[in-house]
C-alpha cells in the first residue's frame, strides 16, 4: 500500500544542520517532495526530486534520495529559528495523480 | 500574484449544522485540490478538480460532504451535517502540470472548523 513515515520531532541548535529522514512504501513513485507549513499556514513547497536523481541542492537545502531503500532526506545547513516548522515528505507517481504525504516532522530550533 | 484565497480561516459550529467552506485557487490553476488535515497529521486527499470536472473523488464521504467547482474557477466544499469527527483544518491547493510532469502544488491557508 501507500504509506509515508516520518519522525515526529527534531531539535537542533541554531547554526547546525538538520537532517529530516522520510521513508516511503511505493516503489512506483517519480516525484518525491517536501513541503514545510509554519503555524496558522497552509503547505510551501520547498523543493521535489524526481526519482531517477540521487540528489538535489538548492542553497542551504539538500535532498538525497536512496531509491533503493526507499529513504528520503532533507538537509538544511546553518539552521535558523526561522526554520522552525513542521516538515512534510511527500511522494506521487507520474502526472500526480495522488500525493501522498507523511505526518510531518516538527523543527525545533534552539537559539 | 495572488496566492490561494480561501474563507473563513476558522469556523466553529454544533454537530448537525451545515458548514461550508470556499477556495478561489491561483489565476490559470487548472488543478484544484481539496484536503483534509487532521491535528498531528499530514493532508489527506478529500477531492481533485481539473477544470471544473472532480476526476477524484474517491476519499470525500459523499453521504455528507459535496463539493462543487463551477466554471473551474472557485470552488466551495459542504459538509451536512457535521459530525464532532470533521473537526480539522481543511486546505485548498492548486497547481499547473509541471515540467515532466510533477504536480507542484499551492496550498491555500486553510479553514480550521471545530465541530461542538
Amino acid at each position: 500500500g501507500e504509506d509515508v513515515e516520518q519522525s515526529l520531532f527534531l531539535s537542533v541548535r541554531e547554526g547546525d544542520s538538520s537532517v529530516i529522514n522520510c521513508t516511503y512504501t511505493d516503489s512506483s513513485s517519480t516525484y518525491l517532495y517536501w513541503y514545510k507549513q509554519e503555524p496558522g499556514a497552509g503547505l510551501q513547497l520547498l523543493t521535489y526530486i524526481f526519482s531517477n536523481m540521487d540528489m538535489k541542492q538548492d542553497q542551504r537545502l539538500t535532498v538525497l534520495l536512496n531509491k533503493k531503500d526507499k529513504h528520503l532526506s532533507l538537509r538544511i545547513a546553518d539552521t535558523q529559528t526561522g526554520d522552525s516548522a513542521i516538515y512534510f515528505c511527500a511522494e506521487s507517481r507520474r502526472g500526480g495523480f495522488k500525493t501522498i504525504f507523511g505526518a510531518g516532522t516538527r523543527l525545533f530550533v534552539k537559539a | 500574484e495572488a496566492g490561494v484565497v480561501q474563507s473563513p480561516r476558522y469556523k466553529i459550529i454544533e454537530k448537525k449544522q451545515p458548514v461550508a467552506f470556499w477556495c478561489n485557487p491561483i489565476s490559470g490553476h487548472n488543478t484544484l485540490y481539496w484536503y483534509r488535515q487532521n491535528l498531528g497529521q499530514g493532508p489527506e486527499l478529500l477531492i481533485r478538480y481539473e477544470n471544473e470536472e472532480a476526476v477524484d473523488d474517491s476519499q470525500l464521504p459523499k453521504d455528507r460532504f459535496s463539493a462543487e467547482r463551477l466554471k473551474g474557477v472557485d470552488s466551495t466544499l459542504k459538509i451536512q451535517p457535521a459530525e464532532l469527527g470533521d473537526s480539522a483544518v481543511y486546505l485548498c491547493a492548486s497547481s499547473l502540470p509541471g515540467q515532466g510532469g510533477s504536480y507542484e502544488q499551492y496550498f491555500g491557508p486553510g479553514t480550521r472548523l471545530t465541530v461542538t
